[in-house]
């Protein structure tokens, strides 16, 4: 099983600051890796997929990075509705996996 | 608008059974792989079975195995969650996924509101 370690639990940014999410994975992924966001009460939206590519929608300020092993999200000029966990998700190889999230607050 | 709408769960004892269901709509659900995922208190996401388009393959986690069945049904645009033998390590918020059938893959893009499910004595 592919063990996905993100770093840090939490991070607390201010307002049109950025927020830089990284996500380790214990095997290559090549590029199979998705970002979510999380916010209470609501359903986890994909983010990024392919390690860089936007979902539909998914504002500018958004950005994913990354390959192999070693991925980042990042969150330029963070907005209070980014306050939210962020997931990373491999999905090349069976089982797939999750990282534990990464809390991001608004200061 | 893609929706998926989880019913099912609920509160069981330990060694007990649920079925969970989740009702599809927006899209043209057998063109769609389907997946369902579980997510506890203080936990990250953990994926639980995974069905084809067709319905004739299925992916199971290891702890899982044995004792959780998966299938869908094109026709109704639903696909089903059969849980036996039901522990408290199963107590989890279960969520309806959708998985484009593409290459590359996509991995999951929409996630249902979930289904809670709470074993306990």
């Amino acid at each position: 099983e592919i063990v996905m370690t993100q770093s840090p639990a939490t991070l607390s940014v201010s307002p049109g600051g950025r927020a830089t999410l990284s996500c380790r994975a214990s095997q290559t992924l090549s590029s199979n890796l998705a970002w979510y966001q999380h916010k209470p009460g609501q359903t986890p939206r994909l983010l990024i997929y392919g390690g860089s590519i936007r979902a539909t929608g998914i504002p500018a300020r958004f950005s994913g990075s990354g390959s192999e092993t070693e991925f980042t999200l990042t969150i330029s000029s963070l907005q209070s509705e980014d306050s939210a966990i962020y997931y990373c998700h491999q999905y090349y190889i069976w089982p797939r996996t999750f990282g534990q999230g990464t809390k991001v607050e608004i200061k | 608008e893609v929706q998926l709408l989880e019913s099912g769960g609920g509160l069981v004892q330990p060694g007990g059974s649920l079925r969970l269901s989740c009702e599809a709509s927006g899209f043209i659900f057998r063109n769609f792989a389907m997946n369902w995922v579980r997510l506890a208190p203080g936990k990250g996401p953990e994926w639980v079975s995974y069905v084809s388009v067709s319905g004739d393959t299925t992916f199971y986690r290891d702890s899982v195995k044995g004792r959780f069945f998966i299938s869908r049904d094109n026709s109704r645009s639903t696909v089903h969650l059969q849980m036996h033998r039901l522990s408290d390590e199963d107590t989890a918020m279960y969520y309806c996924t959708r998985e484009p059938v593409a290459t590359p893959p996509y991995g999951i893009d929409y996630w249902g509101l979930g289904t809670l499910v709470t074993v306990s004595s």
